[in-house]
């Protein structure tokens, strides 16, 4: 079946621009992940959804950003006034349950400020 | 707070020679431990993960990882590499309690000829 996917591949903008970044689960998937992987390291995680709700977004670093999931499948994540800082590949996963459940990861979106 | 320690940034082993990667942790409890590889292009696969049972874990590719409690580790090792697993490859560690993981910095393979 199909994996996980993200659009766009790649999107670049201008220094305090919004941008939207989308993740589709694998079917049936009940919980999200957003995660932001920076040149040279590993991913940092940002935000998870267990269904529709989002059950832990202790990651997201400022009120800028913001994550929705309205119908529990489809996610976005919302950047307002974009920083150069916020450069990085952003990383979604989903997985048919928390814990020890394997995460399955989509292909990223590399998000270039300029 | 959970946090997961790769040592080494990157390592170059001949093809045919055997690897170990190495990976410390930080967790409260037993963790829920995971390697994933990254190849240039590609998302991050699981290759395995460890949450019970027995501390010797067998993954996809030939690759297996033990947990040590007493050390705090989880090793990654392949007894042959072959020139395809050259990538980078994460280690982390998993909350009990949550669904979020948090990674290594990653370490980068190089395999020679």
């Amino acid at each position: 079946g199909a994996g996980v996917s993200q659009t766009p591949s790649n999107k670049v903008t201008e220094k305090g621009k919004y941008v939207e970044l989308r993740c589709d689960p694998i079917s049936g998937h009940t919980a999200l992940y957003w995660y932001r992987q920076s040149l040279g390291q590993g991913p940092e995680f940002l935000i998870y959804f267990q269904g529709t709700g989002a059950a832990d977004d202790s990651g997201l670093p400022n009120d800028r950003f913001f994550a929705v999931r309205p119908e529990g499948s489809v996610s976005t994540l919302k950047i307002q006034r974009t920083e150069r800082g916020d450069s990085a590949v952003y990383l979604c996963a989903s997985s048919s349950g928390a814990g020890h459940e394997t995460q399955y990861f989509g292909p990223g979106t590399r998000l270039l400020v300029l | 707070a959970q946090s997961v320690t790769q040592p080494d940034i990157h390592i170059t082993v001949s093809e045919g020679a055997s690897l170990e990667l190495r990976c410390n942790y930080s967790y409260g409890a037993t963790p829920y431990l995971f390697w994933y590889v990254q190849s240039p292009g590609q998302g991050l696969q699981l290759l395995l993960k460890y949450f019970s049972g027995d501390t010797l874990v067998q993954g996809i590719k030939g690759f297996e990882a033990e947990f040590k409690r007493s050390q705090s580790s989880f090793n990654l090792r392949k007894p042959s590499v072959h020139w395809s697993d050259a990538a980078e490859y994460f280690c982390a560690v998993g909350d009990t309690n949550a669904g979020k993981s948090t990674f290594g910095d990653g370490t980068t393979l190089t395999v020679k000829p």
